[in-house]
């Protein structure tokens, strides 16, 4: 596609629950970020994929959260357990080169809005 | 202290108005420099990167401070459409573009 798409676009789920977000990034991609945005806050860094390998997972705030990318392209971020803290819009981002060669524009999808009850 | 610091406003101005948002860093390894936009429930957009000697682009000024750790942007002749969230944002210096962001500054342009 033109953009980086993510599914669903919101997600209303129960303390406990199991819950996964998906990121489709531009076609050719292999830089893949995760982010989360909560409310009033700026994006906090998650997890960097270079191709099918998550070459950061620092941001990643405990072991509830998880994030595949097996083929290089989508990437799945996992929560398990939810909490009402997880509440967030989960932002994705891709760019065409991981490492710095030049300003590399990162380019987000719309977020994935996740409400824990 | 966060890595990147911002007023979050609002800042109130009306059309026409030259308006500055101010940035600081704290973390003097930082790299390259970035404002972003974010419209209410939007992602966030790069609006411009933040060069050394100061950049300029149409009504938008960015200028960075490296010895004083700070960055700002400039907005001339303010636009309804200059209404939204400016993000400041600094690229650690790793091998990739891991960066950090503020936490926005919010501004609104009233007719």
């Amino acid at each position: 596609g033109a953009g980086v798409s993510q599914t669903p676009s919101n997600k209303v789920t129960e303390k406990g629950k199991y819950v996964e977000l998906r990121c489709d990034p531009i076609s050719g991609h292999t830089a893949l970020y995760w982010y989360r945005q909560s409310l009033g806050q700026g994006p906090e860094f998650l997890i960097y994929f270079q191709g099918t390998g998550a070459a950061d997972d620092s941001g990643l705030p405990n072991d509830r959260f998880f994030a595949v990318r097996p083929e290089g392209s989508v990437s799945t971020l996992k929560i398990q357990r939810t909490e009402r803290g997880d509440s967030a819009v989960y932002l994705c981002a891709s760019s065409s080169k991981g490492q710095d060669s030049g300003a590399n524009v990162l380019t987000f999808g719309a977020g994935s809005r996740l409400t824990v009850l | 202290r966060k890595e990147v610091e911002q007023d979050p406003g609002p800042f109130n101005v009306p059309e026409g108005a030259t308006v500055a948002f101010n940035c600081t860093y704290s973390n003097s390894a930082s790299q390259s420099f970035f404002w972003y936009r974010q419209d209410c429930r939007k992602e966030p957009k790069l609006l411009m990167s933040v060069y050394s000697s100061g950049n300029e682009d149409g009504r938008f000024t960015a200028q960075l401070n490296r010895a004083s750790q700070y960055i700002s942007l400039l907005i001339r002749d303010s636009k309804l459409s200059d209404s939204a969230t400016y993000l400041c944002v600094v690229k650690r210096n790793t091998g990739f573009q891991k960066l950090v962001f503020g936490t926005g500054t919010r501004l609104l342009v009233s007719p």
